[in-house]
């Protein structure tokens, strides 16, 4: 599975939109990248995922690059539940893709 | 729907002692996976079973063993504890086999302890 790099922290103000990078420049046409979150004292949260389009759902937007080399997680009205560690990952299609995540970026939203 | 239900949340053993933690699956879902998260290690993964089989396995020692039942719930026994074992351990199921392209939906996990 391709590797990916996250800015180690990000702060956002509430209410506003928080935008999170992800650079995975050596992924593959067949690995989709995965979001997830983890709010201190609980199991990782599944947000989104996507192979190469932009993908909406009721928690976020992915935006994928033509490229597929970077992707950005959009959570469009940030709130101070949000504040969690997020995680960018790849994983490679017909295989069984067991999850690892690394460092991930710290999402501090504020009042 | 209920989401991915694990018990029990804490547990304190001592070394020497066995565990077995479950698992239930949201309702539907068909895989489940254990992994294990410590703040050294970060997240590993235990195993996934599928269908009452076990498809896959982390590079874990044999102390670490799971089963599935017919309802798709998910049993994880570990053996002859040792004091490194001390960490949260975290259920995920999925809909079908992992494939790349199936979202695993996590537990808030059972925290180990031992003393």
């Amino acid at each position: 599975d391709a590797k990916t790099t996250q800015p180690p922290s990000m702060d956002c103000a509430e209410g506003r939109a928080a935008n999170l990078p992800c650079n995975h420049s050596t992924i593959s046409g067949n690995e989709y990248v995965y979001w997830y979150r983890q709010i201190h004292s609980q199991g990782p949260q599944y947000i989104i995922h996507g192979l190469k389009n932009n993908e909406t759902n009721e928690m976020a937007s992915l935006i994928i690059t033509e490229d597929r080399k970077s992707s950005t997680l959009i959570l469009p009205h940030a709130t101070l539940r949000d504040t969690a560690v997020y995680y960018c990952i790849v994983l490679l299609t017909g295989t069984a893709s067991k999850l690892t995540f690394g460092t991930g970026t710290r999402l501090q939203v504020t009042l | 729907k209920a989401g991915v239900t694990q018990t029990p949340r804490y547990l304190i053993k001592t070394r020497g002692q066995q565990v077995t933690l479950s698992c239930s699956p949201i309702s539907g879902h068909r895989s489940v996976s254990w992994y294990q998260q410590t703040p050294g290690q970060g997240l590993q993964f235990l195993f996934e079973y599928f269908s009452e089989t076990q498809r896959n396995k982390g590079n874990f020692p044999g102390r670490f063993s799971g089963r599935q039942f017919s309802n798709s719930r998910s049993e994880m026994n570990v053996s002859t504890l040792e004091l490194g074992d001390s960490a949260l351990y975290l259920c995920a199921s999925s809909l079908f086999a992992l494939d790349g392209n199936q979202p695993q939906h996590f537990g808030d996990g059972t925290r180990l302890s031992i003393l």
